[in-house]
């Protein structure tokens, strides 16, 4: 079965520093790769995507995401966090061809200390 | 801007009783998706819709079922409601096909309780 990894589970950092949030997906076809992020009491809505060129994508706020085939991995980047980053951020994938269904992982919330 | 909507924020329900959770997107998206969303679980998939009548299941299937009669509704209906449904439900849609625009666009989510 097709899994998606997110190896941190809970992080803590305070304003200004850099993130890495990881993600490891277990298709090896064609995918599609996604980062989502869920802001207390908002709906998930999407950061950035990686589908195909240049495997470092930028996203919305200042995140960008990093796609390394060879190791099946899309970590996620900030190099200078705020508070307002504060949220559960999900990474998600879709093995293309195969109507595009979703497979996500299981979650990383992040609190920005001010 | 896509749209899918929810029928409701919040629901309280008894166990036992028959819950039908309804989803509505506006994007002509061929796929629709229901989620639970559980502390340190994630989102896991419970039934996935690839077309009108078309559905697959997902991880969690066990105590659900699924309607799409139309292709922009996609219910969730618990037949027989109890207390470990208790969970933050999620719908979803996208386009099944291409590349560049295959992102899910999500509902506000349902919380459901069941006493």
């Amino acid at each position: 079965a097709q899994s998606v990894s997110q190896h941190n589970h809970h992080v803590i950092l305070s304003e200004a520093a850099s993130l890495e949030l990881g993600c490891n997906y277990s298709y090896g076809g064609t995918v599609n790769l996604f980062w989502y992020v869920q802001y207390p009491g908002q709906h998930l809505q999407l950061l950035l995507k990686y589908f195909s060129g240049d495997p470092l994508v930028k996203g919305i706020k200042g995140f960008e995401a990093e796609f390394i085939k060879s190791k099946f991995s899309f970590n996620l980047r900030k190099p200078s966090v705020q508070w307002s980053d504060t949220a559960e951020y999900f990474c998600a994938v879709i093995i293309v061809y195969n109507f595009n269904k979703f497979y996500f992982g299981s979650g990383t919330k992040l609190n920005v200390k001010p | 801007d896509v749209k899918v909507t929810q029928s409701s924020r919040y629901l309280v329900k008894r166990t036992g009783e028959k819950v039908f959770l309804e989803c509505v997107q506006d994007m002509d998206h061929e796929n629709m998706f229901w989620y639970r969303q559980d502390p340190g679980l994630g989102l896991r998939l419970i039934y996935f819709s690839y077309d009108v009548k078309m559905k697959e299941k997902g991880d969690i299937p066990e105590g659900y079922s699924v309607s799409r009669e139309k292709k922009e509704r996609f219910s969730l209906i618990l037949e027989s409601a109890s207390t470990n449904q208790t969970s933050m439900y999620l719908c979803a849609s996208s386009f099944s096909f291409g590349q560049g625009n295959t992102e899910a666009f999500f509902g506000q989510g349902t919380r459901l309780t069941v006493v």
